[in-house]
């Protein structure tokens, strides 16, 4: 079955220090990788995200994540993490068409705390 | 600016009463989705519809009720069938075909 994992519920880093969230994938193809962070209380923010070609990808707020196929991983990575980035981290996997409706499955969030 | 906007931000609902959540868009997006978000567990899809007049039901549809007569709008009721309608609800849209997907804010539904 189709599914995303992220393993790690909580993660405190100290402002400045560097940053990876892992994601882990099942799928039986090449999927579709996107990264979401979600502030609390809001919406979900498109970070970046996969279909092909080179499989470092650069994203908004100085994140970047990289396509690992052999090891089915996705990891969302920032050299230097700021206060702001606090927030909720979703990985998610477009899993197949199904009548034109591109599927997602997300994974349960990171949740990224930051002490200063 | 385009987007999709969700209101209320916080909704109550009382014992056997159906609510309803509004989502609007201006990205002339095709598809519309609602998600339900609980703590720890990520989103599931709730229903999803690729054009006016047709809609799907998704993972965990049941107590949920939706209507697409506009492109732009794709309301969410919470029938009194829904025992556990407490959660955080996320409508998006994304273009016909399109893999991405693009969040409004949510709405909070609490029962009194």
């Amino acid at each position: 079955a189709q599914s995303v994992t992220q393993p790690d519920i909580h993660i405190t880093v100290s402002e400045g220090a560097s940053l990876e969230l892992r994601c882990n994938y099942s799928y039986g193809a090449t999927p579709y990788l996107f990264w979401y962070v979600q502030s609390p209380g809001q919406g979900l923010q498109l970070l970046l995200k996969y279909f092909s070609g080179d499989t470092l990808v650069q994203g908004i707020k100085g994140f970047e994540a990289e396509f690992k196929r052999s090891q089915s991983s996705f990891n969302l990575r920032k050299p230097s993490v700021h206060w702001s980035d606090a927030a909720e981290y979703f990985c998610a996997v477009g899993a197949g068409n199904y009548g034109g409706y591109n599927k997602l499955i997300f994974g349960a969030g990171t949740r990224l705390a930051v002490h200063p | 600016d385009g987007g999709i906007t969700q209101s209320p931000k916080y909704l109550f609902r009382k014992e056997g009463q159906n609510v309803t959540l509004s989502c609007e868009q201006n990205l002339n997006h095709d598809a519309m989705y609602w998600y339900r978000q609980d703590p720890g567990q990520g989103l599931r899809l709730i229903y999803y519809s690729q054009i006016v007049n047709d809609f799907q039901k998704g993972d965990i549809a049941e107590g949920y009720s939706v209507s697409r007569e506009k492109k732009e709008s794709f309301p969410l009721t919470v029938t009194s069938a829904q025992k556990n309608p407490t959660a955080f609800y996320l409508c998006a849209s994304s273009p016909s075909g399109g893999e991405t997907q693009y969040f409004g804010p949510g709405t909070r539904l609490l029962v009194l």
